[in-house]
């Protein structure tokens, strides 16, 4: 039962352009979502989150967007970078003390061509 | 001064084998994790630590053994490996209750049961 789904298993574009990576939930019951980034041979990294009462939280280049009622998330990246080349999870929080636990999706490999 | 490390990067081993991943960090976190990718991609919890406690175990199976000698430290031994145990098994710390869900993840240690 995949709670967080991110259906695009890679998304390529140019640099300067903007990215946008998608994902769905299913629980509602999720307080918190955020995006992890990771590049090969390095565990992933915390990139930006966003709280189920709000709908957007910008940081630089990116801006996390959410939609509660369509349980849909998304990252935009702009202008998106070479660096910006890696795979980026999807993951939802369900708080609840010491038993809180993250949820993630497969992950998406994004390209960014120079 | 690597926030979460663990060892080895790679193991292969042969089918039946015990072999142990071992964790540490020095964040000062209180609560420790494993999770496991898989082929498939998806990134998913196997266990979680809080001060040495356990907390989660998501119904892994037990030859599957973590250790907590102190909050700093998370090993996992894994007894008469399967085909199926080939992953990346990843380490992570947190604050208490994940906060807003971030994670500091390990460099991921890559399993190959042959």
């Amino acid at each position: 039962d995949q709670q967080v789904k991110q259906n695009s298993p890679s998304l390529s574009v140019q640099e300067g352009r903007i990215s946008i990576l998608n994902c769905d939930y299913t629980n509602s019951m999720f307080d918190y979502f955020l995006w992890y980034k990771k590049y090969p041979a390095e565990g992933p990294t915390f990139l930006i989150s966003i709280s189920s009462i709000k709908d957007k939280n910008e940081d630089g280049r990116f801006t996390v967007f959410l939609n509660k009622s369509a349980k849909h998330l998304s990252l935009h990246i702009v202008p998106s970078q070479p660096g910006d080349s890696a795979v980026y999870f999807c993951a939802a929080l369900r708080s609840s003390g010491a038993n809180s636990k993250l949820t993630f999706g497969k992950g998406i490999t994004l390209s960014v061509r120079p | 001064d690597t926030a979460v490390s663990q060892t080895p990067k790679y193991l292969v081993t042969q089918m039946g084998n015990d072999k142990s991943i071992k964790c540490e960090q020095n964040l000062g976190h209180d609560t420790m994790y494993w999770y496991k990718q898989d082929s498939k991609k998806f990134l998913k919890i196997m266990f979680s630590y809080n001060n040495k406690e356990l907390i989660i175990n998501e119904t892994v199976p037990n030859r599957f053994s973590p250790k907590s000698p102190d909050k700093a430290h998370l090993n996992l031994h894994i007894n008469s490996l399967e085909l199926g145990d080939s992953a990346v098994y990843f380490c992570a710390s947190s604050q208490w209750g994940l906060g807003t869900g971030e994670l500091f993840f390990g460099e991921g240690s890559r399993l190959t049961v042959l």
